[in-house]
């Protein structure tokens, strides 16, 4: 069956402190895509990366770098020198191939807030 | 580009009346999803369409819940009748291709049921 489990449910951290934010995930499938959003208090989730189940290569963009680990089926999310614009729900989640059709599904999120 | 377009943002209603919510997706984008936000929760898909197309309709309460997409672009969710459960965050999305692209949302409507 197809599942993401975000255990962390709330993370705080001081500024400039580095953070890991945890995604497993479970499927069935060989070809599935994974993805973070983030969710500002303003409500809108906004996409922040998208990784191929067949691309295992880790990617860094400015301060946030994903590990995806496939032994582990993990998709790990860290900010580095965390900010307080980074506060925010950030969600992972997995899409993949289903009787013809695909299923896209989110994790239960993880806050994450930043104190100056 | 502009983005997906929710309204209405909030809106309060009381328990077995009926409501509305509409979406105007990212022009080109053909699928187009309806969510479910509850507090502290990830969001939950109610219907899915590929243009005009509900091809993904199985968590939909269809006993309450109904969506259509007229001309495969705007799109609208029905309650009727609402009640207390209901209580939560309408989210739409689109996306250019099925499956394995980025979804773009809307800024949501909050609906409360009293």
């Amino acid at each position: 069956a197809q599942k993401v489990t975000q255990a962390q449910t709330e993370i705080s951290v001081v500024e400039k402190e580095d953070v890991t934010l945890d995604c497993v995930y479970e499927t069935r499938d060989t070809t599935y895509y994974l993805f973070w959003y983030k969710q500002p208090p303003s409500g809108e989730l906004v996409f922040l990366i998208r990784r191929n189940s067949f691309d295992e290569q880790n990617e860094i963009s400015g301060r946030y770098s994903w590990n995806f680990q496939k032994s582990t089926s993990s998709f790990n999310f860290t900010i580095t020198a965390s900010q307080v614009v980074d506060s925010a729900v950030y969600f992972c989640a997995l899409s993949e191939i289903q009787a013809r059709t695909y299923k896209y599904i989110f994790g239960t999120g993880t806050r994450l807030k930043v104190l100056a | 580009e502009a983005g997906v377009v929710q309204s209405p943002r909030y809106k309060i209603i009381e328990k077995k009346q009926p409501v509305a919510f509409w979406c105007n997706p990212i022009s080109g984008h053909n699928t187009l999803y309806w969510y479910r936000q509850n507090l502290g929760q990830g969001p939950e898909l109610l219907i899915r369409y590929e243009n005009e197309e509900a091809v993904d309709d199985s968590q939909l309460p269809k006993d309450r819940f109904s969506a259509e997409r007229l001309k495969g672009v705007d799109s609208t969710l029905k309650i009727q009748p609402a009640e207390l459960g209901d209580s939560a965050v309408y989210l739409c999305a689109s996306s250019l291709y099925r499956g394995n692209s980025p979804l773009h949302f809307g800024n949501g409507t909050r609906l409360t049921v009293t």
